[in-house]
């Protein structure tokens, strides 16, 4: 696998169900970002993790918790979600520091659907 | 705040001609950088090309090429002999240039397609 990899690409779950999408990136990157693209409205960051610490939470619901055991793993645990969360989230990576300005490389998604 | 603006939702060009996509975007910083970024239909988003806000030349990349008006806070992007990959949703993005990682910002896209 090479630049980053997110699974699963598809989901549908209910209101009450717990699920968790994975987010792996294979370029020795050391930030990675969570964003939520919704139709019709822009990319909206969500997440931040530098050195696997959370740096940004742009006043995320609890219902969404991300996780970030490395620099190359990013998870984001969905509980309780509502309709109006169905969307597309991608994970990108970057490296951090050193420069001020690092390119940030996308996952392809996964395309979330709550019923 | 920063917010970035593509008054064009979608457009469309012939093969082999050229279109240009616009963005204006609104911030009060003086150093910073704007991008344009490609997602083709279910495929991964790519950087196109990218403005450092204290170069005054125009970026190009191939085909590419940026009209870049600081005072006017324009960034539009041309697209030369347009090819049918080119078939995309195309955004226009912002980051303020600091040390460390700072976000993009987004508009909320053109729709792009090129029909043969």
């Amino acid at each position: 696998e090479t630049g980053v990899t997110q699974t699963p690409r598809h989901l549908v779950m209910g209101m009450t169900n717990k699920k968790s999408l994975k987010c792996e990136q294979h370029l020795g990157h050391n930030a990675m970002y969570w964003y939520k693209q919704s139709a019709k409205k822009p990319l909206e960051l969500m997440f931040v993790y530098n050195f696997k610490e959370q740096t940004e939470n742009n006043s995320v619901p609890s219902r969404f918790s991300p996780e970030c055991p490395n620099s190359s793993h990013l998870f984001l645990h969905l509980h309780t979600l509502q309709p109006e969360d169905s969307a597309l989230y991608l994970c990108a990576s970057s490296r951090m520091g050193l420069a001020d300005y690092n390119e940030q490389f996308f996952g392809p998604g996964t395309r979330l659907t709550v019923l | 705040a920063q917010t970035v603006t593509q008054s064009q939702p979608e457009m469309s060009v012939q093969e082999a001609e050229t279109v240009t996509l616009s963005c204006t975007y609104d911030t009060s910083e003086s150093n910073y950088y704007l991008f344009w970024y490609k997602q083709p239909p279910s495929r991964q988003m790519i950087l196109v090309i990218r403005q450092e806000a204290y170069k005054q030349q125009n970026a190009t990349e191939n085909r590419f090429s940026v009209n870049f008006q600081k005072a006017a806070k324009s960034f539009s992007l041309k697209i030369s002999d347009s090819q049918l990959g080119d078939t995309a949703m195309y955004f226009c993005a912002f980051m303020k240039r600091s040390l460390g990682n700072t976000p993009l910002v987004f508009g909320k896209g053109t729709r792009l397609s090129v029909i043969a």
